[in-house]
């Protein structure tokens, strides 16, 4: 079962900018535990996007951004494009032990 | 370049004991900066992690999982193995094995990971 709770689905046009929250609590994220982003493209594995709440990947477009607040984390995707449609998903550490979010489809009308 | 490759069966029966093994390439089983995870996946459905063996041997287990998981690896080999016993239908998944990487304290990820292998539970 996710700690980490994530909206289902977020949608934009191209160009557009969406933003994905990742909302954890006190044992984990509010527990000073780095937030990392992974992006899942259909029928592939998933793939490092953030590490470290807000470092890019060499590779990486800069059009992705994540930060930390508190007990949440976000990932921005600004000048949407389609192919950014994918699932992602936030990761972090909670009681020793890794922790997933509950994942987001993001779909580009 | 750093690889991952999941190798197992494709099909078990229930109450049947699952063994993959995880191959890596590029890096060192013993590099005190990195470690082995697996982490499933049911078809449409979220990422779940169940273990995770660091160099020195350490393990740790899903806790809702933990009875049934064992990890372990093969340095010389480049090997970690993952066993599931007691399997049913509902662990139906693709399984991934991913290289864990110890940033500064309290900063770990997964990167990269294998393509995964799908494993089904029918009778």
């Amino acid at each position: 079962q996710s700690v980490l709770t994530q909206p289902p689905s977020v949608s934009g046009a191209p160009g557009q900018r969406v933003t994905i929250s990742c909302t954890g609590s006190s044992s984990n994220i509010g527990a000073g535990y780095d937030v990392h982003w992974y992006q899942q493209l259909p029928g592939t594995a998933p793939k490092l996007l953030i590490y470290g709440n807000s470092n890019r990947p060499s590779g990486v477009p800069d059009r992705f951004s994540g930060s930390k607040s508190g007990t949440s984390a976000s990932l921005a995707i600004t000048g949407l494009q389609a192919e950014d449609e994918a699932d992602y998903y936030c990761q972090s550490y909670d009681s020793s032990l890794y922790v997933f979010g509950t994942g987001t489809k993001v779909t580009v009308l | 370049q750093v690889t991952l490759k999941e190798s197992g069966p494709v099909l078990v029966k229930p109450t049947e004991t699952l063994t993959l093994t995880c191959t890596v390439s590029g890096f060192s089983l013993s590099n005190a900066r990195m470690g082995v995870s697996w982490i499933r996946q049911p078809p449409g459905k979220a990422l779940e992690w169940l273990a995770h063996i660091f160099s020195n041997d350490e393990k740790s287990y899903s806790t809702s999982l933990k009875s049934r998981l064992t990890i372990s690896k093969d340095t010389s080999k480049s090997q970690v193995v993952l066993t599931m016993t007691n399997m049913d239908p509902v662990d139906t998944a693709t399984y991934y094995c991913a290289r864990a990487i110890f940033g500064v304290v309290k900063s770990n990820w997964f990167d990269p990971w294998g393509q995964g292998t799908l494993v089904t539970v029918s009778s």
